[in-house]
């Protein structure tokens, strides 16, 4: 079955970066885009980054242009996140989410699968 | 970017009762609109897609309708594990913003 683990949160101070990671098990990971999603405490969810199924293309929130990349390695089934210059405000719980395409009865674009999420903490 | 507004912010309902959610955009977006359901500690989960589609596995008392700006999700007949916090949004531009999000409890 599908199966997402992200997995490098903690406690970090200001300023500082860090390097989140999610494993991807039970599908065919380099035919599907995959997506960065935060949630900040008590808040909700806020779309960050995208990658395409290649990693050709990608694309990221204003909040965190510039600051963050995301990345992935098809050969080890595994997508990242890498972030700069962390702030406060980046406290959050990351969750990656696969993104899938459908054509009939009409297109669209869903996140169909999730990881359990891992818990960045900005502070000094 | 696109905007969701959802409404109400929350929402108190009973064992069975028939509930609706409703979802705006800033302006159209044809089908492209997602309910998610998300249970305290948990990932969110797909309920809906391309505004009325039920993802598989989903129970068929959720529904969901609309296209262009108005979209609303409908529980036919509520069950406790029901109550918890469902998001749309709204993928018709990369930026796949999220409406803030209905708190259903009982």
């Amino acid at each position: 079955q599908v199966q997402l683990v992200e997995s490098g949160g903690g406690v970090i101070q200001p300023g500082r970066s860090l390097r989140l990671s999610c494993a991807a098990s039970g599908f065919t990971f380099n035919t599907y885009d995959f997506h960065w999603v935060r949630q900040a405490p008590g808040k909700g969810l806020q779309w960050i980054a995208i990658i395409s199924y290649d990693g050709s293309n990608k694309d990221y929130a204003d909040s965190v242009k510039g600051r963050f990349l995301i990345s992935r390695d098809n050969s080890k089934n595994t997508l990242y996140l890498q972030m700069t210059s962390l702030r406060a405000d980046d406290t959050a719980v990351y969750y990656c989410a696969r993104g899938d395409i459908v054509v009939v009865p009409a297109a669209g674009y869903y996140f169909d699968s999730w990881g359990q999420g891992t818990l960045v903490t900005v502070s000094s | 970017d696109i905007q969701m507004t959802q409404s109400p912010s929350s929402l108190s309902a009973s064992v069975g009762d028939r509930v609706a959610i409703a979802c705006r955009a800033s302006q159209s977006i044809r089908s492209s609109l997602n309910w998610y359901q998300q249970k305290p500690g948990r990932a969110p989960k797909l309920l809906i897609h391309t505004a009325s589609s039920l993802q598989s596995g989903a129970p068929s008392r959720f529904s969901g309708s609309g296209s262009g700006t108005d979209f609303t999700l409908t529980i036919s007949s509520l069950q406790p594990e029901d109550f918890a916090i469902y998001y749309c949004q709204q993928t018709y531009t990369s930026r796949y913003t999220f409406g803030q999000g209905t708190k259903l409890e009982i």
